[in-house]
């Protein structure tokens, strides 16, 4: 059985770096076609995909955010690292972590953990 | 960039309902496309992929169709567990999701 569990602080001040863990069980981040990514929602706000690391350590990253964000992984660990810097108000929102699975040039999210919100405020 | 749009945004159906949500590309992507659905307070799951196959342990009820810009979710006979938000995702790109359908209850 896969799963995927975030952790990290619910609270953070603007400015500040915002550090996720995602820790998951069932599959190996070093299987070929295996990848993580990390998605997030604002309240009551669609779906945006944040950024993602592969089996191969390839990280790619949303166009908007890519100078705030890292993507790392420890595969011994089982764990998937994101930072964020510089949070803003406008960031709180549900972090979610997802087993994204590539294969013949397609990519799927599945499963997701339960998500973590996350509050920018000071 | 291909964008993503969904339609209606919300609709309002009753239980027994036949509820169709169309997604649309702004390029063909072939059958590349995905659908989540996600129940509020609860993290999306996956329900159909390469636009028409079923995940494993998604109700029959639910069926997906179409390629190239255009894609339909259908669920034919809604059931009080479905009221949820429906998001389609362009399969060969992981960065894209559509805007999302909230199905609620009438």
């Amino acid at each position: 059985q896969v799963t995927l569990r975030e952790s990290g602080p619910a609270l953070v001040k603007p400015t500040q770096t915002l550090t996720l863990t995602c820790t998951f069980s069932g599959f190996s981040l070093s299987t070929s076609g295996m990848c993580v990514s990390w998605i997030r929602q604002p309240p009551g706000k669609a779906l945006e995909w944040l950024a993602l690391i592969d089996w191969d350590d390839d990280k790619y990253y949303s166009t908007s955010l890519k100078t705030r964000l890292t993507i790392s992984k420890d595969t011994s660990k089982n764990q998937v690292v994101l930072t964020m810097t510089n949070m803003d108000p406008v960031d709180t929102a549900t972090y979610y972590c997802a087993r994204t699975l590539y294969s013949s040039g397609w990519y799927w999210f599945d499963p997701w953990g339960q998500g973590t919100l996350v509050t920018v405020s000071s | 960039d291909i964008q993503l749009t969904q339609s209606p945004s919300f609709l309002s159906a009753s239980v027994g309902d036949r509820v169709t949500i169309t997604c649309r590309a702004s390029q063909g992507i072939s059958s590349y496309l995905a659908w989540y659905q996600q129940k509020p307070g609860k993290a999306p799951k996956l329900l159909i992929y390469a636009a028409s196959t079923l995940q494993s342990g998604v109700p029959s009820r639910f069926s997906g169709s179409g390629s190239g810009t255009e894609f339909t979710l259908t669920i034919s006979s809604l059931q009080p567990e479905d009221f949820a938000t429906y998001y389609c995702q362009q399969l060969n790109s992981y960065r894209y999701f559509g805007p999302g359908t909230k199905v609620d209850i009438k």
